[in-house]
């Protein structure tokens, strides 16, 4: 079935610093993948979105580029906020799994002053 | 004002007991959807909904039953409740079910078992 993979369950950081998180991916058709956002407490929410080769996307300075031949969507930042700090998903959907959406364990990202 | 409304927002249950999870959307959305999230298991998929109809379950207990009786509402209905249950369930949807979809979750019921 498919799958989402991030490596990292935390990555702690100093405000100004870059970020990426890991997402690589496993399925057998062309897939939408996602990011999706989650501050404490509160609900997750679409961060951005992609099912193009090769191109880049970008949303709230965040941006990730889908790489079909290495089954990975990356998520980065040049420069992050005490803001960021949040849980962060990454996940996809294609039509093998009935179009529902498959979330990665997720990596909290934690950014100190 | 919340699109999705998820009540309550907290609920602690004895061990045993029933309890209905409420779901509404205002967005007009025709797909909805639940999730739980766990320390074991973040956004693990329970069910998914279109046009008020069970289009895929993957719960593996037939303990967690869906209830959608307008197609703005999906409840979750949980009976003989366990410790495991205790998670924070959420209700997402979106606007049709398909690759595109983006999905827009409520706020949660965080449900203790005790």
């Amino acid at each position: 079935g498919d799958s989402v993979t991030q490596t990292e369950g935390l990555v702690t950081l100093t405000k100004g610093l870059p970020v990426m998180l890991n997402c690589t991916y496993q399925t057998t058709y062309s897939p939408f993948l996602f990011w999706y956002v989650q501050h404490l407490n509160e609900a997750p929410k679409l961060l951005l979105k992609s099912s193009t080769d090769n191109k880049r996307t970008e949303h709230q300075g965040f941006y990730a580029t889908l790489h079909k031949s290495s089954s990975s969507f990356h998520l980065q930042k040049s420069s992050v906020q005490l803001s960021d700090s949040a849980l962060y998903f990454c996940a996809l959907s294609d039509r093998s799994g009935g179009y529902k959406v498959v979330f990665g364990s997720g990596t909290r990202l934690l950014v100190s002053p | 004002d919340p699109k999705i409304i998820q009540k309550p927002k907290y609920l602690v249950a004895v061990t045993g007991s029933e309890k209905i999870l409420i779901c509404e959307q205002y967005l007009g959305h025709n797909a909805m959807y639940w999730y739980r999230q766990s320390a074991k298991k973040p956004l693990e998929f329970m069910f998914s909904y279109s046009y008020q109809k069970l289009m895929d379950n993957q719960t593996a207990s037939s303990r967690f039953q869906p209830q959608s009786s307008k197609k703005n509402h999906l409840d979750l209905q949980i009976t003989a409740l366990k410790p495991d249950d205790s998670a924070t369930y959420f209700c997402a949807s979106s606007q049709d079910r398909g690759l595109n979809s983006d999905y827009t979750f409520g706020s949660g019921t965080r449900l203790l078992v005790i």
